[in-house]
């Protein structure tokens, strides 16, 4: 059960965009349109950012964004603000025949 | 408003059990798929468990596979983890977390420590 592969650590200017990679296998986000992403402010409880892949739920600003290419997702933030300074966690859905679920390492993003 | 409240978690020593629970409101807990998630200290989140809306079906991570089992009572809205043969490396924040389709989270408790430690 490997996790899927996140850079571990980003940053970026207030106002700038940055994105986020999350790589898997044919397995998992290569073989499944079910890849979500969780925002983690410390000693908080994770929050739902993005769903099947690019999908936002209700109250998420649309500065977040998320695509799939192959086994690689993204997840995108545009004018970062400071608020924005967390860890970013991807998930996949992983197939019944093992495990169902894999999270990423997790990405800590630093506003500048 | 939904809310999701763990609780039992504590300190317990190497081989010992406990039993983890998550008290569920604001939602109809019955239709829900419902899942277990860790993080170690410092460390990022690790999926453990998840059962279907009646009970019917679980699945396990490796890691924790024939030493917890999870369950559900959905008279009492409320999720459980039993932990048993516990290790050190099974020290975590564990959280409930609510499934609403296909393995997304959409709601998640603030989570419990569990210290494995003698």
């Amino acid at each position: 059960q490997s996790a899927l592969t996140q850079p571990a650590s980003v940053s970026g200017s207030p106002g700038q965009s940055i994105t986020i990679s999350c790589t898997g296998t044919s397995s998992d986000v290569g073989s499944y349109n079910l890849v979500s992403w969780y925002q983690q402010h410390p000693g908080k409880a994770p929050k739902l950012m993005i769903y099947e892949v690019s999908k936002r739920p209700s109250g998420v600003s649309n500065r977040f964004s998320g695509s799939k290419s192959g086994n690689t997702a993204s997840l995108t933030i545009s004018g970062l603000q400071a608020e924005d300074e967390a860890d970013y966690y991807c998930c996949s859905y992983a197939g019944s025949s093992t495990f169902d679920v894999v999270f990423g390492g997790g990405t800590k993003l630093t506003v500048l | 408003e939904v809310q999701l409240v763990e609780s039992g978690g504590g300190l317990v020593q190497p081989g010992g059990s406990l039993r983890l629970s998550c008290a569920a409101s604001g939602f109809t807990f019955s239709s829900y798929w419902m899942h277990w998630v860790r993080q170690a200290p410092g460390k990022g989140l690790v999926w453990v468990s998840r059962i279907n809306s009646d009970g019917s079906s679980t699945s396990y991570a490796d890691s924790v596979k024939g030493r917890f089992t999870i369950s559900r009572d959905n008279a009492k809205n409320t999720l459980y983890l039993q932990m048993n043969s516990l290790r050190a490396e099974d020290t975590a924040v564990y959280y409930c977390a609510r499934d609403r389709s296909m393995m997304v989270f959409d709601y998640w408790g603030q989570g419990t420590l569990v210290t494995v430690s003698s």
